[in-house]
């Protein structure tokens, strides 16, 4: 396992559709987290994990997001009813407990289109 | 204000200067700083971390940390044309766990 993978890395989806990604963490990284990336702009926050507890949510987290961790492994970011505005890059990072910096590390990314 | 701000760019640096990258902050608690690149179309690639004031180097990069001025930087030295991306600047709050906050990246282009 040499780091974070996400599946699918393109999406394309027609608006009003529901879409779901999944992460995979680098393996022993407690934390995970979600990301959303627009043109021109850097990532910004949605909600991270440690283990499979939700500690933190954004307030861009609407309340058409939904992300789970059931097991503490991989996770999943479902959004319901996409809008045109949810088009972006959805990132995922893990960071392994411990440490002062918890560096994340990010995987390729799933890239959304909502038509 | 926003939390993390960085100049936008371009900056065009020749073949082998210095490339210098700042950023500044607003959370005067911020504890740990990051550098990631990201080229096109790509996710952020982690380069560097810093949480003491001063230099930290690793190979031809060299973070610079000022809490009292709430600013940090990133050199680049020897540039090469393959160093050509976006460089975002990442701020972990006081306050906020252990997300990060992003400025918006400093696109770097280095001309051969």
């Amino acid at each position: 396992d040499t780091g974070v993978s996400q599946d699918p890395r393109h999406k394309i989806t027609k608006r009003g559709q529901n879409v779901t990604f999944r992460c995979d963490p680098i393996s022993e990284h407690n934390r995970l987290y979600w990301y959303r990336q627009t043109l021109g702009q850097g990532p910004e926050f949605l909600t991270y994990f440690q283990n499979e507890a939700q500690l933190e949510k954004s307030r861009l987290l609407s309340d058409r997001f939904s992300a789970e961790r059931p097991k503490g492994s991989f996770s999943t970011l479902e959004i319901q009813r996409t809008e045109q505005g949810d088009s972006a890059m959805y990132l995922c990072a893990s960071s392994p407990t411990g440490g002062a910096t918890d560096t994340q590390y990010f995987g390729p990314g799933t890239r959304l289109t909502v038509l | 204000q926003k939390e993390v701000e960085q100049n936008s760019g371009p900056l065009s640096v020749p073949e082998g200067a210095i490339a210098s990258l700042n950023c500044t902050y607003s959370d005067r608690g911020s504890q740990s700083f990051f550098w990631y690149r990201q080229y096109s179309g790509k996710s952020p690639e982690l380069i560097m971390f810093i949480y003491s004031n001063g230099d930290k180097e690793d190979g031809r990069f060299t973070a610079q940390l000022n809490k009292a001025s709430q600013y940090v930087s990133l050199l680049i030295r020897d540039s090469q044309p393959s160093d050509s991306a976006t460089y975002l600047c990442a701020v972990r709050k006081s306050n906020s766990g252990y997300a990060l906050n992003f400025g918006k990246g400093t696109s770097l282009l280095v001309t051969p």
